[in-house]
């Protein structure tokens, strides 16, 4: 079981947004300003699309937001494209025994 | 530009040791940490360690004490991550990424493809 929760799935037609959310607690989410956001295809690497809950890296598009409020962080995606079609992942620094936590990861299907 | 490069997929029984590694090019090998990541099947990614390619300090999630060991050769810009004792649980893909941000350990910009280990008797 993963320490930060998100949705299995979620899913919006081309043009549409959608938003991801990942939970944690006061210990990882809601206590530090470090939460990050990956995207993954099957048999890849994940690839950084959000860090410190709200900044993106250069050349990853205007169309992904991040936000994060108490415990629960965010993940938007704007003007649904079908290459969005993937999995994303939530990761927030922890700063305890495990120095970081990961959620279980949301498939998100592109009608 | 940056890459990480990640040996080929092992197949070992339980009990047995492997031996990984992460050959970094395309920056300066010893200005960033190189975490380890694994996922196993049908599950979200589970942190591992971190390994501080300056000087060799190391951390480990309470989990691995005493099962992961790490190293490098800063000669060719190489991480190794050796975990023992394996069992079936073990069976993952492992990466290798650099940390970044805060503590080294905020988020990762780049990963390594992947290594499949299986663990089956």
């Amino acid at each position: 079981q993963s320490a930060l929760t998100q949705p299995r799935s979620v899913s919006g037609s081309p043009g549409q947004s959608v938003t991801i959310s990942c939970t944690g607690t006061s210990s990882d989410v809601g206590g530090y300003k470090y939460v990050s956001w990956y995207q993954k295809y099957p048999g890849k690497a994940p690839k950084l699309l959000i860090y410190d809950v709200d900044k993106r890296p250069s050349g990853v598009p205007d169309r992904f937001s991040g936000s994060k409020s108490g415990n629960t962080a965010s993940l938007t995606i704007s003007g649904l494209q079908a290459e969005d079609e993937a999995d994303y992942l939530c990761c927030s620094y922890a700063a305890r025994d495990t120095y970081v936590v990961f959620g279980g990861g949301t498939n998100l299907t592109v009608l | 530009q940056v890459q990480l490069l990640q040996s080929g997929a092992e197949v070992k029984r339980p009990g047995a040791s492997v031996k990984l590694s992460c050959k970094a090019s395309g920056y300066t090998f010893t200005g960033y940490y190189v975490h380890w990541v694994r996922q196993a099947p049908g599950e979200g990614p589970e942190w591992m360690a971190w390994f501080n390619p300056n000087g060799g300090g190391t951390n480990y999630a309470q989990k691995f004490q005493g099962r992961v060991t790490m190293t490098r050769d800063t000669s060719t810009g190489t991480a190794y991550m050796e975990l023992s004792r394996l069992t079936s649980d073990d069976t993952a893909v492992y990466y290798c990424a650099r940390g970044r941000g805060y503590d080294a350990s905020a988020y990762f910009d780049y990963w390594g493809p992947g290594t499949q280990v299986t663990v089956s008797s």
